[in-house]
């Protein structure tokens, strides 16, 4: 089945600095999914991106679906605390359906 | 709210016992999906149902796993004769054609 290899798997951010986390695939994907997860939640959608090429933005989020349909990165720019979660890419693939194949996941904490 | 939502919010059960998760999905969502999220990983895809359609039942791990769905309201996942790998969340979603998912809080599962 298809693999989603989701980078860094945790990260430390300060206030106001960019952070980047990116997915790639061993196979296509039609669409790119972004949810971010807070403990004791079930995963909440950030961005969708249904083209090769896309980049679209959500406040301080931007996602691009890679040309190759292969990956995706999302970019947080000056990050906040609230931006400290789990978050995960998603794909889907038409020809299998509506189910979502999910990355690993990235643990975005606070520097202590 | 008339977000996803799921009971019981937490389960702990002896290994051998079943047990049923249930979810309420988004009134007028016409599909609905079970993830499994084992502990600081992704989720991983069960089972969907699409309206009146055969559910895509590719992602159970076992006969073991069965769920059903009435219409287009309650579904119930069932375990049988519970193990401790089954420890996880389960997460219920839906959606509406050209929507993407919406999930649920899960049911965190602990089998002892």
């Amino acid at each position: 089945g298809q693999q989603l290899n989701q980078s860094p798997q945790s990260m430390f951010i300060q206030e106001g600095e960019d952070v980047s986390m990116n997915c790639t695939s061993s196979s296509i994907f039609n669409t790119w999914l972004w949810y971010k997860q807070d403990p004791g939640e079930g995963p909440v959608l950030l961005i969708a991106l249904y083209k090769a090429g896309e980049l679209t933005s959500n406040g301080r989020l931007t996602a691009q679906f890679g040309i190759t349909r292969k990956d995706s990165f999302l970019n947080i720019s000056a990050s906040i605390p609230s931006d400290v979660g789990i978050y995960f890419c998603a794909g889907r693939y038409i020809a299998a359906g509506n189910k979502l194949t999910f990355g690993g996941g990235t643990r975005v904490l606070v520097k202590p | 709210g008339a977000g996803v939502s799921q009971s019981p919010s937490n389960k702990v059960t002896e290994k051998g016992k079943d047990v049923e998760l249930r979810c309420d999905p988004i009134s007028g969502h016409t599909a609905l999906y079970w993830y499994r999220q084992r502990l600081g990983q992704g989720l991983e895809f069960l089972i969907y149902f699409q309206g009146n359609s055969a559910p895509d039942k590719s992602g159970l791990p076992s006969d073991r796993f069965s769920a059903e769905r009435t219409g287009e309201s309650v579904s119930t996942l069932t375990i049988q004769r519970t193990q401790q790998e089954d420890s996880a969340v389960y997460l219920c979603a839906s959606s509406s054609p050209s929507y993407e998912q919406y999930f649920g809080p899960g049911t965190r599962l602990t089998v002892t």
